[in-house]
């Protein structure tokens, strides 16, 4: 158990939808990144966020938005859904030492697989 | 253009046999990591390196920088090291970059 939860585990939605995952991190860590993981793309970065600020932007799309509240949990909103939004979302924390996140061991969360029908 | 290799893309062991896995990338880098990706789709985080090497257990995961090349070896492979295995490169702007894995399977 890496101490990071998410939830839902699971999630089936429609097309047009919008939905929201929600992210724990590891009690004391300040950094949150989100990632996408499809069959056709892989795993991809989305964002990440320190202690409550945007830091670093990866692939992530316009529909897509994400906060870190001052709990330090974080939740990423999807909206307007597509089939091709399918996919395991993987939230991961980390200590927050340095706000470059890539410079630390990160703890990832069990993921929240969404289906989009 | 920022692009993570890894091979083999699918490898299948014996138990007991010394295993490596590549990682190559196309520009510099501020660190690179190797994760584990088990069956049931739980990732775990096995390395960060910068440079130089790190050991834990039977794992061991070097890095060049000039030659912009990493690799994780496995000691002494077991059954319950079967697992989908990625790099993962942290370029200028703390963006992360992937590749896209190494499926290993270990054979009692």
């Amino acid at each position: 158990d890496s101490g990071v939860t998410q939830t839902p585990k699971h999630l089936i939605t429609a097309t047009g939808q919008r939905v929201t995952l929600r992210c724990s991190p590891r009690s004391g860590d300040l950094s949150v990144y989100w990632y996408q993981q499809s069959l056709d793309q892989g795993l991809q970065f989305l964002i990440q966020y320190y202690n409550g600020e945007e830091r670093a932007k990866g692939n992530i799309l316009e529909r897509f938005s994400a906060q870190q509240f001052p709990d330090l949990h974080s939740e990423l909103n999807l909206s307007s859904l597509e089939l091709g939004d399918s996919a395991l979302y993987f939230c991961a924390s980390s200590a927050g030492f340095t706000s470059r996140g890539g410079l630390e061991t990160q703890y990832f969360g069990p993921g929240t697989r969404l289906l989009v029908l | 253009k920022n692009e993570v290799e890894q091979s083999p893309q699918n490898l299948t062991a014996q138990e007991g046999e010394f295993i490596t896995i590549n990682c190559s990338y196309s520009v510099g880098i501020s660190a690179l990591h190797w994760l584990q990706q088990h069956p049931g789709g739980g990732i775990v985080s096995l390395f960060m390196l910068s440079s130089g090497k790190k050991k834990h257990g039977r794992l061991i995961a070097t890095i060049n920088i000039q030659e912009k090349h990493s690799s994780l070896h496995i000691t002494a492979s077991h059954p319950r090291d079967s697992a989908v295995y990625i790099c993962a490169v942290l370029y200028t702007g703390n963006q992360f970059y992937f590749g896209t894995g190494t499926s290993l399977t270990v054979i009692p």
